[in-house]
């Protein structure tokens, strides 16, 4: 098992341009979620969700964009980006609900 | 929403001590409490959890014990080594299914 997939592993953006960060895992888990990680504040919750089909919001879900199509895929889509979105990315999946999360190795991304 | 506050920021121990880290939390709600152990370029790492219903758990040399009345939880580590020097992160869950995380600890551990 690869377990959390993420890619690319490291991105630069130019201000206003779209971008899709990717997450894949192959354990079969319902629940997928996104964090970012800034320096000094830990790891917030983007989106979540629970299931293929549902998604919902964590704290700081402006400018982001999620779907979940099917059970091995959540990708996060950033619109039009921003410096203030320049933070290394974490997704992470859990076969109970959001209970002990297995996290990807981690997007860095920087917009300038 | 739920917010978790983390205390202390930054914690030098030497080795072979015991460091504590304590968070709080807002919601009481919240029902699920994991920590997380991050080391430097790497991913978290679930290290312990605990549930509401109940108010310790040991794993080896790390425990988490639980205060619902006051709302606070932390994370024991006994006989520190070099290799526990880490980032180490609480967190909160809702009934949302949600995770709230704290800001986190560096934990230095000094040969």
């Amino acid at each position: 098992n690869a377990g959390v997939t993420q890619t690319p592993k490291f991105q630069v953006l130019k201000t206003g341009q779209s971008m899709t960060l990717q997450c894949a895992q192959d354990m079969n888990h319902e629940y997928m979620s996104w964090y970012r990680q800034d320096p000094g504040m830990g790891l917030r919750l983007i989106h979540y969700s629970v299931g293929a089909g549902i998604t919902d919001q964590g704290e700081v879900p402006n400018g982001y964009n999620v779907s979940r199509s099917t059970t091995e895929d959540f990708p996060l889509r950033l619109l039009s980006a921003a410096p203030s979105q320049t933070s290394v990315y974490f997704c992470a999946s859990s076969s109970q609900g959001g209970e002990k999360l297995f996290f990807g190795s981690g997007t860095q991304l920087s917009v300038l | 929403g739920e917010n978790v506050e983390q205390h202390p920021s930054t914690l030098s121990v030497q080795e072979g001590d015991s460091a504590v880290i304590k968070c709080t939390y807002s919601d009481s709600a919240s029902n699920y409490f994991p920590w997380y152990k991050q080391e430097l370029g790497k991913r978290p790492q679930l290290i312990i959890d605990i549930r509401s219903n109940v108010g310790e758990k040991k794993d080896q040399r790390i425990a988490v014990t639980l205060n619902k009345t006051a709302k606070h939880f932390s994370l024991h580590i006994t006989e520190t080594q070099p290799e526990d020097s880490a980032v180490y992160f609480c967190a909160a869950m809702t009934g949302r299914r949600a995770l709230t995380f704290g800001s986190g600890t560096r934990l230095q551990v000094q040969p």
